[in-house]
């Protein structure tokens, strides 16, 4: 069965200090990739995607990550955190399916990223 | 542009009580969904609907039942609520079933059950 890890439940960086947050996945062919971001109180909102290409995707607000098919992960990062970037963080995966329709998405159970000032 | 339109956004129910969380969506997506969100657990997909007329269930489906009448609307019907569906829920859309990995989200709902 399709899964989706994030090792850190929890993580605590300085304002402009560089991030990553950790994603892995368990699927037996290349699937879809995705994070996305939740502000406290708010919906998610979709920060970045891969589906195939380059290796080293780009998203809003100054986010990256990078898939890694010999170690399963999808990495999120971003060079230098602000304090708004204080939020839980979800990678998820969608399984791709032969007729060309993406299965529903797994969620990871998220990190949660504190900035300190 | 309202997107994903979720109520009420807070709700407080007996146990035994029923009641229905409101989703609409002003994008003309064909896939909508629900989810649920408790701490330590991510989210978890209840229903999920392809198109007008059409639902299957998610992972966590019992106790609560969905209908999709029109490509707006996809409403959530709790039965007889438990203590155990205390939660955040959580509408969402896509354009397609190409794409049920970008979703749109509303805001939540908040549900307790005393």
């Amino acid at each position: 069965a399709q899964s989706v890890t994030q090792p850190d439940i929890h993580i605590t960086v300085s304002e402009g200090a560089s991030l990553e947050l950790r994603c892995n996945y368990s699927y037996g062919a290349t699937p879809y990739l995705f994070w996305y971001v939740q502000s406290p109180g708010q919906g998610l909102q979709l920060l970045l995607k891969y589906f195939s290409g380059d290796t080293l995707v780009q998203g809003i607000k100054g986010f990256e990550a990078e898939f890694k098919r010999s170690q399963s992960s999808f990495n999120l990062r971003k060079p230098s955190v602000h304090w708004s970037d204080a939020a839980e963080y979800f990678c998820a995966v969608a399984p791709w399916d032969y007729g060309g329709s993406q299965g529903n998405l797994i969620f990871g159970k998220g990190t949660k990223l504190s900035v300190k000032p | 542009n309202a997107g994903v339109t979720q109520t009420p956004k807070f709700q407080v129910l007996k146990t035994g009580q029923s009641m229905t969380l409101q989703c609409a969506q002003d994008m003309n997506h064909e896939y909508m969904s629900w989810y649920r969100q408790d701490p330590g657990m991510g989210l978890r997909l209840i229903h999920y609907s392809v198109g007008a007329g059409i639902t299957d269930q998610g992972e966590v489906p019992n106790g609560y039942n969905v209908s999709r009448s029109t490509t707006e609307d996809f409403p959530l019907r709790l039965l007889s609520a438990a203590p155990s569906q205390t939660s955040v829920y959580f509408c969402a859309s896509s354009y397609s079933t190409a794409n049920t990995g970008e979703l749109f989200f509303g805001e939540g709902s908040r549900l307790t059950v005393l």
